[in-house]
């Protein structure tokens, strides 16, 4: 089976960096997904990491270590529209598992 | 514009009464797939399906059914409803099962209410 872990929430000023963590457990692995759900609204992705390092879009990164089953998003020069809740999704030997998300208030 | 609909977008029902919440999509994707959101507990998947008339139960399929005639279109049916299945549903599909690249569409959310 799958699990993956995260803080259940994160606040950060506005401006800011901020380091959202994910670690997993899972019977084979194929990549490590991110995506951002605001209140109201339905999921949306933002990155994939399928090796190890850093992917970078923009003002979010991912990062991916396979060794440590442990990967980050990282959201830089943070807005107030980046208050949302932040899901990593696994996928191993079954179809995507989702963390439990991690909601980031950003605070002026 | 490439998009995935759910219909209905709020329901209300009693309990034992059979629906059938709808979800197409428009971007010929094989992988259809549904999941719940409950505070505290994520998005847990129901059921998936990776094409035409293959299905396969995702973590929480009890109590839910469905089915895969077309690409494009994959009802959830709730045979006999239960306040327990009071939620939020998202229907989302993407070109593969994951693959190397898994970005997957959501659908907008059915939120349903079971008295």
């Amino acid at each position: 089976g799958q699990s993956l872990e995260q803080p259940s929430e994160v606040t950060a000023v506005e401006g800011a960096i901020v380091q959202i963590n994910c670690t997993y457990q899972t019977s084979g692995f194929y990549g490590l997904s991110w995506y951002q759900q605001h209140d109201g609204g339905a999921p949306t992705f933002l990155s994939y990491n399928a090796l190890d390092g850093l992917e970078e879009t923009g003002r979010f990164s991912s990062f991916l270590s396979r060794s440590d089953s442990y990967g980050y998003l990282l959201l830089q020069e943070l807005q107030m529209k980046d208050s949302a809740s932040y899901f990593c999704a696994g996928r191993g030997n079954t179809p995507l598992v989702f963390g439990k998300g991690t909601r980031l208030s950003v605070i002026a | 514009e490439a998009q995935v609909t759910q219909n209905p977008r709020y329901l209300i029902t009693v309990t034992g009464k059979k629906l059938t919440v709808t979800c197409s999509q428009n971007m010929n994707h094989e992988y259809m797939s549904w999941y719940r959101q409950d505070p505290g507990l994520g998005l847990r998947q129901i059921y998936y399906s990776m094409n035409v008339e293959v299905t396969d139960k995702g973590d929480v399929p009890e109590g839910y059914k469905v089915s895969r005639k077309e690409k494009r279109n994959f009802p959830l049916i709730l045979e006999s409803p239960s306040p327990n299945q009071t939620s939020l549903y998202f229907c989302a599909s993407s070109f593969q099962s994951g693959g190397l690249y898994n970005e997957q569409f959501f659908g907008p959310g059915t939120r349903l209410t079971v008295l």
